[in-house]
């Protein structure tokens, strides 16, 4: 199966700053899904890319396909204290997918 | 709410107890799936459910038994567990197993004493 590494294992920020978290695979990725799993709760799913180069956008959050798909990012803008929790990537088709290690995010005042 | 339905939320159970996890989805998928979620480690999926087959089982141990009766409910049966299979044991239903997103439940976190 495809497999993606994710850095940072961690990340702690104040308020109001920046917070990215990139995704790699040494393979070619089909696609590539975010999901955020807020503490004590599930993995929600934010978003899937699947073209090369392609970049979305949802309010402060900012998701990049790399143009050779073997990296994504995940980008916050202004963090808020909402966005506690840990995102990981995944990729591959729904039976067969493939998850990042995630990355923590905490977000102080 | 996701529309995935998980219960018990959490369970505590000895090595030679046998008890079972449910799950129920109302999202009208086709497929469903149990993933294994310990700490630092990427999600495990060890289940994949076609219409009521079973498509997949990723080197599961025998301990570990699940059972769909229908698309819409799968469960997961335990029995003689050791200490390292505590976890957040996570169903997730998608369109069908070629689809995109998965939806989760809350998960069952459980502890084997």
């Amino acid at each position: 199966g495809q497999q993606v590494m994710q850095i940072p294992q961690y990340q702690h920020v104040q308020e109001g700053e920046d917070f990215t978290t990139y995704c790699n695979s040494s393979t070619t990725l089909s696609n590539i899904q975010w999901y955020k799993q807020r503490p004590g709760g599930h993995p929600v799913f934010l978003i899937q890319l699947v073209k090369s180069g392609e970049v979305k956008k949802q309010k402060r959050l900012t998701f990049q396909f790399g143009e050779a798909k073997k990296n994504s990012s995940l980008h916050i803008t202004a963090t808020q204290t909402t966005d506690v929790g840990t995102y990981f990537c995944a990729s591959g088709t729904a039976s067969k997918l493939t998850f990042g290690t995630g990355t923590r995010l905490q977000v102080t005042l | 709410e996701t529309g995935v339905t998980q219960t018990p939320r959490h369970l505590v159970m000895g090595m030679t107890n046998k008890k079972s996890l449910k799950c129920e989805q109302h999202l009208g998928h086709n497929a469903m799936y149990w993933y294994k979620q310990s700490a630092k480690k990427p999600l495990e999926l060890m289940f994949v459910y076609s219409l009521e087959e079973r498509v997949e089982n990723n080197s599961v141990p025998s301990r570990f038994s699940p059972e769909c009766p229908n698309s819409s409910h799968l469960f997961l049966h335990l029995h003689t567990l050791q200490p390292e299979d505590s976890a957040l044991y996570l169903c997730a239903s998608s369109r069908n197993p070629m689809g995109e997103k998965l939806f989760f439940g809350s998960g069952t976190q459980l502890s084997v004493l």
